[in-house]
């Protein structure tokens, strides 16, 4: 079966300082991966999305960046956080094509201080 | 930017009760999906209609979708103190790349 590992689960970081979130998916080839933002009390914001290793494609010009080395595996990243930059990551996969619902991660808590 | 737009944003009702979540789109879709939220959790899938589908049922879950008003709803029967989450529509754009665009979400409390 199909499953998403996503960490860490809670993250504080003093601004300026880089970031690094993991994502993998296991039982699946050629994924599409996502990663949303959510910040408090809110809906979620698509940050990034890729369709392919080494294709990235970003929703919301900000500090942070994604890649994907592997095919299984979706990183974001920043070299230097701002406050702004808090808030709930969520990464998630879905097969490509349409009309398949989207399986998430159980998310990262960033919190920048 | 926000595509779907819940109503209402928050929703309390008793155990035993049918709450009723509705959803608003703005552009042409391939589908709309529905995801529950528990709090400080990930998104949990709960159903996906077609547009080319109009009712769905899952269980206590029954999703309407109104292409022409660009309008769903969501109903769960018969709730349940576990049903207490966030509830979020999600729409699919027709388009090569598949991307899903959230509402800002509905809170439901259901009381025992």
């Amino acid at each position: 079966s199909q499953t998403i590992h996503q960490w860490p689960a809670t993250l504080v970081q003093p601004v300026g300082s880089p970031l690094s979130l993991e994502c993998t998916v296991e039982g699946t080839s050629n994924p599409n991966l996502y990663w949303y933002r959510q910040a408090a009390g809110r809906g979620l914001q698509l940050l990034f999305y890729s369709v392919g290793i080494g294709q990235i494609s970003s929703e919301v010009p900000q500090n942070l960046s994604a890649s994907r080395p592997q095919d299984r595996q979706f990183i974001l990243s920043s070299k230097k956080l701002l406050l702004s930059d808090s808030g709930f990551y969520l990464c998630a996969w879905k097969s490509a094509g349409v009309n398949y619902g989207y399986t998430f991660g159980s998310g990262t808590r960033l919190t920048v201080v | 930017s926000q595509q779907g737009e819940e109503d209402p944003q928050a929703l309390s009702i008793q155990e035993g009760e049918n709450a009723t979540m509705n959803c608003s789109y703005k552009t042409s879709i391939n589908n709309l999906q529905w995801y529950r939220q528990n709090s400080g959790r990930g998104l949990v899938h709960l159903i996906l209609i077609r547009s080319n589908e109009r009712e769905k049922h899952s269980g206590r879950l029954r999703v309407t979708l109104d292409t022409s008003k660009k309008s769903s709803s969501l109903l769960i029967t018969a709730s349940r103190a576990a049903d207490t989450a966030s509830y979020f529509c999600a729409t699919d754009f027709t388009g090569a790349n598949s991307k899903l665009t959230f509402g800002k979400g509905i809170t439901l409390s259901v009381r025992p």
